[in-house]
């Protein structure tokens, strides 16, 4: 599977839009982009993910360049229950396995 | 709909000694996945289950790591003897599993926090 990187830390005011980063230069063709979020002391937590089109749910929007080797995960409006670390992971579709990096901790203050 | 269950959340035990953990996947997923996360890392799989059988133990060090997965349902991951070196939260996650699926998004417990003493 191909390796993220990704911003160790950021900060986010509340209400507004939390853009984050990740590089996947190595992707290949059938890889998806996977992004995950871990609240302290919980478990991580699906957000959403995408192949080359823009997708958009209830919880966040997922930007993926033409070229897919970046993606930036947004969520529009930031609360402070959006604290957490988000994980950007490549997956090759049909297998289970995911591959964490080591995420980034995005602060959201009042 | 009740999550993944684990138990217990926390344990603390001298080095040497064995522990077990559990874990209760979410009703009707076939797959179940056991991980690591140490302090500050993402979390790393250790087994994945499809149903009963374990189809991905890569990660899993067999010298003093167990799993097993009786009747296809809850499962128990074992450390006999641990070390200090296990000092970590693992992990249970559960999906719906199966062949063509287009997103086998996984359900994560919280996880169960080691203190190997």
């Amino acid at each position: 599977d191909a390796k993220t990187t990704q911003p160790t830390s950021m900060d986010c005011a509340e209400g507004r839009a939390a853009n984050l980063p990740c590089n996947h230069s190595t992707i290949s063709g059938n890889e998806y982009v996977y992004w995950y979020r871990q609240i302290h002391s919980q478990g991580p937590q699906y957000i959403i993910h995408g192949l080359k089109n823009n997708e958009t749910n209830e919880m966040a929007s997922l930007i993926i360049t033409e070229d897919r080797k970046s993606s930036t995960l947004i969520l529009p409006h930031a609360t402070l229950r959006d604290t957490a670390v988000y994980y950007c992971i490549v997956r090759v579709q049909n297998t289970d396995k995911l591959i964490f990096g080591t995420g980034t901790r995005l602060q959201v203050f009042p | 709909e009740a999550g993944v269950v684990q138990s217990p959340r926390y344990k603390i035990i001298e080095k040497k000694q064995p522990v077990a953990f559990w874990c209760n996947p979410i009703s009707g997923h076939n797959t179940l996945y056991w991980y690591l996360q140490n302090l500050g890392q993402g979390p790393e799989l250790l087994i994945r289950y499809e149903n009963e059988e374990a189809v991905d133990d890569s990660q899993l060090p067999k010298d003093r790591f167990s799993a097993e997965r009786l009747k296809g349902v809850d499962s128990t991951l074992k450390i006999q003897p641990a070390e200090l070196g296990d000092s970590a939260v693992y992990l249970c996650a559960s999906s719906l599993g199966g062949r063509g699926r287009v997103n086998n998004e996984q359900f994560f417990g919280p996880g169960t926090r080691l203190t190997v003493l």
